[in-house]
């Protein structure tokens, strides 16, 4: 299994561009979240799935959009980009039934950078 | 919401020292209490959790405490190792589906 993988490992954007993180998992977990990871913040909770077709937002939602078509696959899209959201970016899985209580396996992350 | 506090920042140990690292959650609804370790340039990965109907959990040389009462865990590492250093990340979850991580500590173990 190649676990949680993310792509691109890194990108550089100009303000107002748009773009998608992808992220995938193949271990046919339901739970899928997106963190955002800044110096002294910690791990912040961009957004969630608990399956296909359902998403939420978590603690900082806002410039960011999800969608969830598939059980493998969340999406995390930027649609114009601001240099506030130059960060790094984790996507994490776990089993279903109650996400936050199971263990979170995370993706190697993506470094974006915001000009 | 859920606010999850953690200390210190940095943390500093001689090799073969012992490292503790406190968190303090808001929600006294938590009832799980997990550890991520993330080494440089990769994701977070979980190292030890525990319960709310356990106050101690050991696994090795890490052990994980809990006080329920006063909404503190701590982890505790013995017989620190240079591949110890890492950021270590506490988190509690608000409801079923958000888990919400502390600020991380980043432990440096010298030999």
């Amino acid at each position: 299994n190649a676990g949680v993988t993310q792509t691109p490992k890194f990108q550089v954007l100009k303000t107002g561009q748009s773009m998608t993180l992808q992220c995938a998992q193949d271990m046919n977990h339901e739970y899928m979240s997106w963190y955002r990871q800044d110096p002294g913040m910690g791990l912040r909770l961009i957004h969630y799935s608990v399956g296909a077709g359902i998403t939420d937002q978590g603690e900082v939602p806002n410039g960011y959009n999800v969608s969830r078509s598939t059980t493998e696959d969340f999406p995390l899209r930027l649609l114009s980009a601001a240099p506030s959201q130059t960060s790094v970016y984790f996507c994490a899985s776990s089993y279903s039934a109650g996400g936050a209580y199971n263990e979170q396996f995370f993706g190697p992350g993506t470094r974006l950078t915001v000009l | 919401g859920e606010n999850v506090e953690q200390h210190p920042s940095t943390l500093s140990v001689q090799e073969g020292d012992s490292a503790v690292i406190k968190c303090t959650y808001s929600d006294s609804a938590s009832n799980y209490f997990p550890w991520y370790k993330q080494e440089l340039g990769k994701g977070p990965q979980l190292i030890i959790d525990i319960r709310s109907n356990v106050g101690e959990k050991k696994d090795q040389r890490i052990a994980v405490t809990l006080n329920k009462t006063a909404k503190h865990f701590s982890l505790h590492i013995t017989e620190t190792q240079p591949e110890d250093s890492a950021v270590y990340f506490c988190a509690a979850p608000y409801n079923t589906d958000k888990l919400i991580f502390g600020t991380g500590t980043r432990l440096q173990v010298f030999p």
